[in-house]
């Protein structure tokens, strides 16, 4: 099983500032198959970034994927009051899914 | 707009059998893969297993003794059971689509339930 283990577990920021949120991999994964999800309070997560860099459907220029290998990075280059949330990365290898613990991104 | 809705107990005893369905609405649950993936309070994600609308089925391998999906095409659901639950398995059940591209699986999940809570407890 590929461990995701992202840092930090809390990034205290404020609106307008950038954040740059880290998922590492115990092995190397897919670039194809890295996403990462925005989690809100009492909602589903949702999903931001696909194969490592693409935006999904909706999701504003502000949020970019980059990596490969065992090392991958979600920026967000100026931060909306709405971007405060968990978010986390999924990797898809060896026929299973597995997900970071999360990084929790909070108003400083 | 594709729509996933959980259905199910929110209470079951503790080595009983936990039972969801997920059922889909504005797009076609053939041929593609359709997931369950659980979080407890205030925790991370688990992927429970994923299910094709054929019927192949793929679950993780620390759950796999326990866990059991099946689909039903002409009802557009899909369903889990888990068996022997323990307090262990109390969370909140999300059912999850895989995004296809071109008829095949990207393996990321592009639609979400908004989730059900499952709380094992006598």
């Amino acid at each position: 099983e590929i461990v995701l283990t992202q840092s930090p577990g809390t990034l205290s920021l404020s609106p307008g500032e950038r954040a740059t949120l880290s998922c590492r991999a115990s092995q190397s994964v897919s670039t194809s198959y890295l996403a990462w999800y925005q989690q809100k309070p009492g909602q589903a997560p949702r999903l931001l970034i696909y194969g490592a860099s693409g935006r999904a459907t909706g999701i504003p220029d502000r949020f970019s994927g980059s990596g490969s290998g065992t090392d991958f990075t979600l920026t967000i280059s100026r931060l909306e009051p709405e971007d405060f949330a968990v978010y986390y990365c999924q990797q898809y290898g060896s026929s299973q899914y597995t997900f970071g613990q999360g990084t929790k991104l909070e108003i400083k | 707009q594709v729509q996933l809705q959980e259905s199910g107990p929110g209470l079951v005893k503790p080595s009983q059998t936990l039972s969801l369905t997920c059922t889909v609405s504005g797009g076609s649950i053939i041929a593609y893969f359709w997931s369950w993936i659980r979080q407890p309070a205030g925790k991370g994600l688990e992927w429970i297993g994923h299910i094709y609308s054929s019927g192949n089925t793929n679950y993780n391998p620390s759950l796999k003794s326990r866990v059991t999906m099946s689909v039903d095409t002409s009802k557009d659901q899909f369903s889990l059971k888990l068996t022997s639950v323990t307090a262990a398995d109390t969370a909140m059940y999300y059912c999850a689509r895989v995004t296809m591209l071109r008829g095949f699986p990207q393996w990321y999940f592009d639609y979400w339930g908004q989730g059900t809570l499952v709380t094992v407890s006598s």
